[in-house]
């Protein structure tokens, strides 16, 4: 989920295991949404993206579920290795006629083998 | 390609000091972002370039920061004079016009003492 202040939420996985990473959006006529992964001393890398006609999109080993209804959007991650260990961001395009996205504060996901 | 490319990667000065920090974006892609990236408040995004020309620049925390954009190949954002507090990771990230998808840079570590 997102997190507020210094710490970021963290979610502790065993490799093999699945995982879910939550995040609430605040805006809803955002109509784009993105999950970036950022790895220590990396840039922010594009996972998968979804627009807002869609409730669900997979990747390769990749899903995001998105849920307007309730403005909530998570992604799985099948069979987590330790390469995936990193933060993952959520980010929003608010519909403001720009290509902006607003990003949310991450969450760490630690996969221990 | 080379993705977008950030120079310096880490940036150490003194209080008060100018320091200007370089980005090349993506070759073809128009559209350009400057961000910044602190515990406290996550990835902000400071100024958004199309075509060169600066569309939104309302993240852009006050007049001592300063972004130009002369050419389709470089951009540069300066901070004068600087401050303790503008300690943080610059990144800048670009995208084709209409693209939501950015790239983002390997971010500049700026420490100013």
């Amino acid at each position: 989920g997102e997190s507020v202040g210094l710490h970021l939420p963290t979610l502790s996985v065993q490799e093999g295991d699945n995982s879910i990473i939550n995040c609430a959006y605040s805006n809803s006529a955002s109509d784009y949404f993105i999950w970036y992964k950022q790895e220590s001393g990396k840039g922010p890398q594009f996972i998968i993206d979804i627009r807002s006609n869609m409730d669900k999109r997979q990747g390769q080993r990749v899903t995001v579920l998105l849920n307007k209804t309730v403005k909530h959007l998570s992604l799985q991650i099948a069979a987590t290795q330790p390469g995936d260990s990193a933060v993952y961001f959520c980010a929003e395009n608010r519909a403001s006629g720009y290509s902006t996205l607003t990003f949310g504060k991450g969450t760490m996901l630690l996969v221990s083998p | 390609d080379a993705g977008v490319i950030q120079s310096p990667r880490h940036e150490v000065t003194e209080m008060g000091q100018e320091v200007t920090l370089r980005c090349k974006p993506i070759s073809g892609h128009n559209s350009l972002f400057w961000y910044r990236q602190t515990m406290m408040r996550g990835l902000e995004l400071l100024i958004y370039f199309n075509n060169n020309v600066p569309i939104d620049d309302s993240g852009m925390p006050e007049d001592r920061f300063s972004a130009k954009m002369p050419n389709a190949s470089f951009s540069t954002l300066k901070i004068q004079p600087s401050e303790p507090r503008d300690s943080a990771v610059y990144f800048c990230a670009s995208s084709l016009k209409g693209d939501y998808e950015q790239y983002f840079g390997p971010g500049t570590r700026l420490t100013v003492t």
